[in-house]
């Protein structure tokens, strides 16, 4: 399955967060959403094959790496308060073809 | 990409049958219906997809009139398990959001004993 770590962070304002996810074994495919309490999840950004491959409606001081392990890492600069959401990473088998998303569990970030 | 409209909330009691509808009327030719669900502090789940007509598997059903407007997931016999918040979205088969999920606020499903 999908793994993220950490479950639970605490960061102050104006620092910086790494968040990690594992994903499934041979997805090429690693998405980023980030879900405040009470909404859907909001699309970040994709990556595809180690590369961006779209992004949302975010500022570029969140940005991302993935990398050929079936690992990944959302970064988020100069934090605010209002970055304090549910961060969920989710990869898929192939961005090419309109396959099933398979969510990790998710890193509950607190900006404060 | 095709916005859905579904209700905010539901409430039902345990082995009845629950069907949520989703209104999709500007869906486009090479779009998906796809629905996950979500329990609290966790990932959303895909549950099912369909193009057109009836789609099923082992948890849900998924009726599409021919249309495509919208789309109504079905859950034979709910339990208190079942209490989730489930969404409705319209997937691309192409093009540059291919991959991608665009979730609304969901629906709210609250299963009573």
């Amino acid at each position: 399955g999908v793994t993220q770590s950490p479950t639970h962070l605490i960061k102050t304002r104006g620092q910086q967060v790494t968040l990690r996810c594992s994903s499934q074994s041979g997805h090429n495919t690693v998405s980023w959403y980030q879900q405040a309490l009470g909404q859907g999840p909001q699309f970040i950004f994709q990556y595809y094959r180690e590369e961006e491959n779209g992004r949302g409606n975010f500022p570029p001081r969140f940005s991302g790496l993935q990398f050929p392990n079936d690992s990944s890492e959302l970064n988020v600069n100069a934090l605010e308060l209002d970055d304090s959401a549910l961060y969920l990473c989710a990869s898929s088998l192939d961005v090419t073809r309109n396959t099933e998303a398979f969510f990790g569990q998710g890193t509950r970030l607190t900006v404060v | 990409l095709a916005k859905t409209t579904q209700p905010i909330s539901m409430d039902s009691y345990e082995g009845q049958e629950v069907n949520i509808t989703c209104s999709h009327n500007n869906i486009a030719t090479n779009d998906y219906i796809t629905w996950y669900q979500q329990f609290p502090s966790q990932g959303p789940r895909f549950i099912i997809q369909g193009y057109k007509t009836k789609v099923t598997n082992e948890v849900a059903s998924l009726f599409i009139p021919a249309d495509r407007k919208s789309s109504t997931l079905s859950l034979p016999r709910v339990s208190l398990s079942d209490t989730a918040v489930y969404y409705c979205l319209v997937v691309s088969d192409r093009g540059s959001t291919l991959g991608r999920l665009y979730f609304g606020r969901g629906t709210q499903l609250t299963v009573w004993p």
